[in-house]
């Protein structure tokens, strides 16, 4: 079983759908990040969080460390937001990434 | 702020050939660096975590005289892949974290390399 579970695998929504990733952790963590990852590989940080809830534009992230769960909204889906998302969680001594399978979304217009 | 610049973006070379993958921070110091590599269909894998000025610390199973890591100043790492064969063949890509473990760690865009 992997440390960090990420649901769906693969999500396909229409152009202003509410869209609800899931990430389920095993390990103690200090935080943890949803990251964007575009089909050019590169990696974008959306939030980083311990606690609670954050809120950045359309995007919402929010933690729940008792129950060891996080999810990720994205309000008024558009295109532009296709892409495929990644729970990662920071552990080990140094801090490093422990990475979720990711989660790829298609938003049609 | 916190731009972190990945180099070269794609490599494609022979096999046996050594590859140098640039990683620097631009707007910060960065006391810890980090490279991940990420096979097709795969979820990324932490390879090696380095501290400036100290010799990096591998994961198990990544092979420290293939994969050298040098972090000589607090704005740059480089990964280079010593003769390299086509089962190297993947994205590889660095992070900067500046400052301890509660803080952010911010992604350059990768390499994807290829090696023939």
């Amino acid at each position: 079983k992997n440390e960090v579970e990420q649901s769906p695998q693969n999500l396909t929504a229409q152009e202003g759908e509410f869209i609800t990733i899931n990430c389920s952790y095993s390990v103690g963590i200090s935080a943890l990040h949803w990251l964007q990852q575009h089909p050019g590989g590169g990696i974008v940080s959306l939030f980083m969080l311990s606690s609670g809830k954050k809120k950045h534009g359309r995007l919402i992230a929010t933690i729940n460390i008792q129950e060891k769960h996080s999810s990720l909204h994205i309000t008024a889906s558009h295109p532009r937001d296709s892409a495929v998302y990644i729970c990662a969680v920071v552990g080990g001594s140094q801090g490093n990434l422990i990475f979720g399978k990711g989660t790829k979304l298609s938003v049609k217009p | 702020g916190a731009v972190v610049s990945q180099h070269p973006s794609r490599v494609i070379c022979k096999s046996g050939t050594s590859v140098k993958i640039e990683c620097r921070s631009l707007d910060f110091q960065a006391t810890t660096m980090f490279w991940y590599r990420q096979f097709p269909k795969q979820s990324l894998m932490l390879m090696a975590t380095s501290n400036e000025g100290s010799k990096a610390t591998y994961e198990q199973g990544v092979e420290k005289d293939k994969f050298l890591i040098n972090h000589a100043s607090l704005t740059l790492s480089t990964l280079t892949v010593t003769s390299a064969h086509p089962e190297d063949s993947s994205f590889y890509i660095c992070s900067a974290r500046r400052g301890g473990v509660g803080q952010p760690q911010h992604f350059g865009d990768g390499t994807r390399l290829s090696i023939l």
